[in-house]
């Protein structure tokens, strides 16, 4: 597809479990970032990733939580031990680098829901 | 990084345009100036950017102040559909925050009939 792919788009896990979220950026795009947001709250940064640099984790709100982007293409975004308080849309976007172009695309998301 | 101030809330009514203010005063000389707006129950989408000069889409329009330090979106005829949260974002082009996208609070525009 043309278009930022997240999955799945809905997640209901229980607390203490691990999941795995994917995100497939557009072909071509070199950053990648996710995000989180919370019921009502804003978007909350996680991680970035920008060519081959090594990845701004300055968002990531716990040793719980790691990404990974394989072959500059596809991330994961892992959560260990899901808590009650994981429970958000995780989005996911990508941008062709450099500000002067700088358009991000984001996905649809995936709803976590721990219980 | 530097950070933007908006207005926590904005009204206008339908096919009145609205003038949305980001203030910036931390701005360095190469930070682009960027625009996006979330829909309810959406991801955030692109709006516009610019550096220095003014800047038109088919979107809307973006007037930047000479020194920098504050922005303007331009809505000129707002619908019912931009009813969103409308972000300003700085975008920088060197250093440790090099195309970083940074969400601050935003502008809750509600757009009446």
């Amino acid at each position: 597809g043309a278009g930022v792919s997240q999955s799945p788009s809905n997640k209901v896990t229980e607390k203490g479990k691990d999941v795995e979220l994917r995100c497939d950026p557009i072909s071509g795009h070199t950053a990648l970032y996710w995000y989180r947001q919370s019921l009502g709250q804003g978007l909350e940064f996680l991680i970035y990733f920008q060519g081959n640099s090594a990845p701004d984790k300055s968002g990531l709100p716990s040793d719980r939580f790691s990404a990974e982007r394989t072959g500059g293409s596809v991330s994961t975004l892992t959560i260990q031990r899901t808590q009650q308080e994981d429970s958000a849309v995780y989005l996911c976007a990508s941008s062709s680098t450099t500000p002067r172009q700088g358009k991000a695309f984001f996905g649809q998301g995936t709803r976590l829901t721990v219980v | 990084d530097a950070k933007t101030t908006q207005p926590n809330s904005m009204e206008s009514n339908e096919e009145e345009p609205v003038h949305l203010p980001c203030n910036h005063s931390t701005i360095s000389g190469t930070d682009y100036i960027h625009w996006y707006r979330q829909l309810p129950s959406q991801g955030p989408e692109y709006v516009i950017h610019g550096l220095t000069s003014n800047v038109n889409n088919r979107m809307a329009s973006l007037a930047i102040a000479e020194d920098r330090k504050s922005s303007t979106l331009i809505l000129h005829r707002a619908t019912l559909r931009d009813a969103a949260v409308y972000y300003c974002i700085l975008l920088g082009a060197g250093g440790t925050s090099y195309g970083k996208l940074t969400f601050g609070q935003g502008t809750i525009l509600t757009v009446h009939p």
